[in-house]
This record gives structure tokens, C-alpha cells and sequence, in this order.
């Protein structure tokens, strides 16, 4: 199974600050026929399911506030909010669905400084 | 509106089964798959397993196999996840989820059925 690390497990970030969360694969989760990367960030809100917020590694889903951007590729890859808000307080899962069992990082929890 | 909308929640027994729900609404049921995703108290997810709503065929997370199993009605645009011989570690949050295909990213999740196991 592919492992997924995140990093750091808990982030504390100033309102209107830039928050940066990191995900590694212990494999690469880049898909060479079509250059894509098959990772998903989701966003989960105390006492809610996940929603998701990008997809491909770097594709917003729609709805998602351009504050919330996706990059990386391989096995490295990071979730950066430009400017942090009140609502985006949550935690954050990155996933890959690159091969089976699709597997997820254990989270990173984000709070406000 | 765009929704899966799961059963309530449960308690059982040690060695019992419990059999989970989720109802499909607002879009082409079998136009998508759909996933069972766990989340034990306070822990990431672990994928249990898919269906395809289009035919009915699952595959299960290889820890699964055996002790689950996923079914759909398609006259009531809903899936089933079946969990047997339940252990105090299958307590937890159930999700479903749904995805395109099996290779992309879930883009709609249910509330969350919470299952606890205790004697």
C-alpha cells in the first residue's frame, strides 16, 4: 500500500497569514501516460464529512476559493491557503488514488494563531 | 439537490453485524461510483471498498475481505455496506462517497453513519 505522510499534524497561522501543508508519498503517484498526479486534498470541518478541495494535485474543485491552491508532483506535494480565514479553520487530508487501497495521510490539523 | 444521504447510527454487539445505507438523490445513479470510507474516533480514513451502482460488481480492501459486503438497489438509487463479526475497532464514523470513476477523487460525501461496537 502507498503511504501518505503529512506534515506538520498541527499548524497554528495568523489571520490573513499564508498556511503551507505538505504531503509525501512513499511512492509516486504520477501517472506518466498523462502526466497526471492522482492526489486529492480534502477539507474536514469538526462534526463534517470531508469536502473536497483539489483535485489532480492541482485542480480547484468548483466552489473552492482561489485562497486554496495545489501543487507538486511525484511524491511531494503541497496545499498552501494565501491568506487564512476564520472558516478555513479544519483539518486537511491529502489521498491518493493512484492504485488500490486508496489511502490517506493522517491529517493536518490547521487552527488560528 | 446533489446529495448521498446515510442510515443513523448504530450499536452492536461484539461477533454481531451491522448494515449500513446510503441513498443516492439529484443525480445519474449509476453514473457513478461509489466508495466506503471509514474514520475511527479522532484517526484519518481507511478505504473500505467500491461498487459500481452500473451492474452491482464491488471490490473490497484486501483487510475487509470476507467480513463485507457491498450491494446496490437501483429502484431506490441506494448502496449497501455490510460489516460482520464486528470487533471494538470497527467503532467509528462510516462514509460513503462518490467518484466518476474508480481512479479519481471523491467529489460528493455522505454525513457519516457512526457505528459503535461495545458489550
Amino acid at each position: 500500500d502507498i503511504v501518505m505522510t503529512q506534515s506538520p499534524a498541527s499548524l497554528a497561522v495568523s489571520l490573513g497569514e499564508r498556511a503551507t501543508l505538505n504531503c509525501t508519498s512513499s511512492e509516486s503517484v504520477l501517472y506518466s501516460s498523462n502526466n497526471r498526479n492522482f492526489l486529492a486534498w480534502y477539507q474536514q470541518k469538526a462534526r463534517q464529512p470531508p469536502t473536497l478541495l483539489m483535485y489532480w494535485a492541482s485542480t480547484r474543485e468548483s466552489g473552492v476559493p482561489d485562497r486554496f491552491s495545489g501543487s507538486g508532483s511525484g511524491t511531494d506535494f503541497t496545499l498552501t491557503i494565501s491568506s487564512l480565514q476564520a472558516e478555513d479553520v479544519a483539518v486537511y487530508y491529502c489521498q491518493q488514488y493512484y492504485s488500490t487501497p486508496q489511502t490517506f495521510g493522517q491529517g493536518t490539523r490547521l487552527e488560528i494563531k | 439537490q446533489v446529495k448521498l444521504l446515510q442510515s443513523g447510527a448504530e450499536l452492536k454487539k461484539p461477533e454481531a453485524s451491522v448494515r449500513l445505507s446510503c441513498k443516492a438523490s439529484g443525480y445519474t445513479f449509476t453514473g457513478y461510483y461509489l466508495h466506503w470510507v471509514r474514520q475511527a474516533p479522532g484517526q484519518g480514513f481507511e478505504w473500505m471498498g467500491i461498487i459500481n451502482p452500473n451492474g452491482g460488481r464491488a471490490s473490497y480492501a484486501q483487510k475487509f475481505q470476507g467480513r463485507v459486503t457491498m450491494t446496490r438497489d437501483t429502484s431506490t438509487s441506494t448502496v449497501y455496506m455490510e460489516l460482520s463479526s464486528l470487533r471494538s475497532d470497527d467503532t467509528g464514523f462510516y462514509y460513503c462517497a462518490r467518484a466518476r470513476v474508480p481512479e479519481m477523487a471523491f467529489d460528493l460525501w455522505g454525513q457519516g453513519s457512526l457505528v459503535t461496537v461495545s458489550s
